[in-house]
């Protein structure tokens, strides 16, 4: 198993400018998470996903957009990039109790 | 939201010295409390799951214990070791995690 990928591992995007953040997990399970990680502070949670076709708002939401059309994949969306959205981004997939976080996407938004 | 504390930020601790950290959150609705290790330029890891109240986990040199009703667990670590350093991350929750800041463990050799 690979476990949970993520891909770009990085990217730089001008103000304004739109990109995907791609989740994938192979493990099969319904439970899928985007959390980002600003600078010094802990993690906080944009999306989570219960199963395919139900997604659900977290902490810190405005500026991202999600969808869930299969149990592998759960990609995460920007719009119109702005600065306060650089940082990095971790998707995670949960069975029973824990979390398996993949690598993380680091983006930077001048 | 509910608010999940550690304590401290930041420790430094010597080689072959044993440390311990506090997390400390809401009794209320609890669900489950996890202990991540945060190395980095990596991912999370999982280290221990607690959910009973009493519960210890161990895990080589790491050890965790939890206290639902007074709404805290520690972690410990025996014998510190160069590879210990990270960042310990206590989370409550059940379908929506809540994350603590952290303690971000220096060994020094």
């Amino acid at each position: 198993n690979a476990g949970v990928t993520q891909t770009p591992k990085f990217r730089i995007l001008k103000i304004g400018q739109s990109m995907t953040l791609q989740c994938t997990q192979d493990m099969n399970h319904n439970y899928m998470y985007w959390y980002r990680q600003d600078p010094g502070m802990g993690l906080k949670l944009i999306y989570y996903s219960v199963g395919a076709g139900i997604t659900d708002k977290g902490e810190v939401p405005n500026g991202y957009n999600v969808s869930r059309s299969t149990t592998e994949d759960f990609p995460l969306r920007l719009e119109l990039a702005a600065p306060s959205q650089t940082s990095v981004y971790f998707c995670a997939s949960r069975v029973t109790k824990t979390q398996y976080f993949g690598p993380g996407t680091r983006l930077l938004v001048l | 939201i509910l608010n999940v504390e550690q304590s401290p930020q930041s420790l430094h601790v010597q080689e072959g010295d044993s440390t311990n950290f506090t997390c400390s959150f809401p009794s209320s609705n609890f669900y489950a409390l996890h202990w991540y290790r945060w190395e980095t330029a990596k991912s999370p890891e999982a280290l221990f799951v607690m959910t009973l109240n009493g519960d210890e986990k161990k895990k080589g040199r790491i050890s965790a214990t939890l206290n639902t009703k007074e709404g805290y667990s520690y972690l410990y670590i025996k014998g510190s070791q160069p590879e210990d350093s990270a960042t310990y991350l206590c989370v409550e929750g059940a379908q929506k995690l809540v994350f603590g800041q952290g303690t971000r463990l220096t060994i020094n050799p």
